[in-house]
């Protein structure tokens, strides 16, 4: 299964954009890339996911590089309640997640 | 939206007794997977089945096992518990498939069971 790598943990101030990079060095080219966030006691959360091109919903946008070895997942607009774990993860049609270490986001007000 | 439901939410068991977790899938998902958060840990994952056969398997336990009926809920046995098995457990569904179809849906997690053994 390919890797990802996250940083341990990053900060933002309330109302500013994030982007929470994501390297996977390894991924091959049918793996499509998910987020996810995990807040405390609560299950993992569909954020966003795509394969090629960038993608777009109201949670979030995903920019994937063009060799799709890194991408980033970018909220437009921290709030207090986006402070969590995200977890980016390659699925390439395995009945299966790999979660890694994940990104504390931590919201300042 | 309907979400995956997952029963009961807390439970507290012995060492060496049983346990026995459910899931119940969104409407019309085909398939159902297992996850073990341990305190401070991230999901691990147990075991999966699409179509109610067993499509993957992790690191789950001998002491462990699971299937998934004809209405797509799915259940989590678990025997003989030890201190170790003190987690959160999450079960998440989505629809199956094959290659570039199943790696197109996202799997979506239930709330899951707190389990403290004593």
């Amino acid at each position: 299964d390919a890797k990802t790598t996250q940083p341990n943990s990053m900060e933002s101030n309330e109302e500013e954009p994030v982007h929470l990079p994501c390297n996977h060095s390894t991924i091959s080219g049918t793996d499509y890339i998910h987020w996810y966030r995990q807040l405390p006691s609560q299950g993992p959360e569909y954020v966003i996911h795509g394969l090629t091109s960038n993608v777009n919903n109201r949670m979030a946008s995903l920019a994937i590089a063009e060799d799709r070895k890194s991408s980033t997942l970018i909220l437009h607009r921290a709030t207090l309640r986006d402070a969590a774990v995200y977890y980016c993860i390659l699925d390439g049609g395995t009945y299966k997640y790999i979660f890694g270490t994940g990104t504390r986001l931590k919201v300042l007000a | 939206a309907a979400g995956v439901i997952q029963s009961p939410r807390h439970l507290i068991k012995e060492k060496r007794e049983t346990a026995t977790l459910k899931c119940y899938p969104i409407p019309r998902h085909d398939t159902v997977y297992w996850y073990q958060q341990g305190p401070g840990q991230d999901p691990q994952f147990l075991i999966s089945f699409y179509e109610k056969m067993q499509s993957d398997k992790g690191s789950i336990p001998d002491r462990f096992s699971a299937q998934q009926f004809s209405d797509y809920h799915s259940e989590l046995n678990m025997s003989s518990l030890e201190l170790g098995d003190s987690a959160l457990y999450f079960c998440a569904s989505s629809l199956g498939g094959r290659g570039g179809f199943r790696g197109n849906q996202p799997q979506h997690f239930g709330d899951g069971t707190r389990l403290s053994i004593l």
